[in-house]
């Protein structure tokens, strides 16, 4: 009865290969949301998707492709990876009534590129 | 643009004593959210505890409470009765209004326990 999942959890890859991590939520949210966690544990917005349809588009690289199939699912694909590439990447999911405040995370998934 | 800043990078702690870890912010919306998540070596986000803006009253999770100063823009984290278990990375985050909106997170503060 996992809520937000993520996969995989880890993800080892060489540099220029392509690579995706899938997210899915099992609480009826509309909303759904992609983190970046770097070396430094910092953690920033990527994108969000409402109802499949793409409201957030913070400034990543064009490598960095998001996809929303269905509401509750909320994929991301990352094209010719590179080191910096290399952290680790949450999910997150909302309701958006009645003001949706309260983001839920999956469990990670640690991306290292060699 | 919105801003969070937690000026503590470690915080430590014993068992069974009171810790506060610290967060400021900057925003100039009237209506907004503010969080606590923890973060531990697992590296499962985990919400701690919340406060809507528009309410005084501080929030409280059983050992988990805030001092939220709303004209100050401080939002602090009190531990009580620290436990081992409470080891972890905590981080502040603002979230606006509207639905959708992003977090806004801060560094983070590393707190650890002795026993």
């Amino acid at each position: 009865d996992t809520a937000v999942s993520q996969t995989p959890k880890y993800l080892v890859t060489q540099m220029g290969n392509d690579k995706s991590i899938k997210c899915e939520q099992n609480l009826g949210h509309d909303t759904m949301y992609w983190y970046k966690q770097d070396s430094k544990k910092f953690l920033k917005i990527m994108f969000s998707y409402n109802n499949k349809e793409l409201i957030i588009n913070e400034t990543v690289p064009n490598r960095f492709s998001p996809k929303s199939p269905d509401k509750a699912h909320l994929n991301l694909h990352i094209n010719s990876l590179e080191l910096g590439d290399s952290a680790v990447y949450f999910c997150a999911s909302s309701p958006s009534a009645p003001r949706g405040e309260t983001q839920y995370f999956g469990p990670g998934t640690r991306l290292l590129v060699l | 643009a919105q801003t969070v800043t937690q000026s503590q990078p470690e915080m430590s702690v014993q068992e069974a004593e009171t810790v506060t870890l610290s967060c400021t912010y900057d925003t100039s919306e009237s209506d907004y959210y503010l969080f606590w998540y923890k973060q531990p070596p697992s590296r499962q986000m985990i919400l701690v505890i919340r406060q809507e803006a528009y309410k005084q009253q501080n929030a409280t999770e059983n050992r988990f409470s805030v001092n939220f100063q709303k004209a100050a823009k401080s939002f602090s984290l009190k531990i009580s009765d620290s436990q081992l278990g409470d080891a972890a990375m905590y981080f502040c985050a603002y979230r606006g209004y509207q639905a959708g909106t992003a977090l806004i997170f801060g560094k983070g503060t590393t707190l650890s326990v002795s026993s």
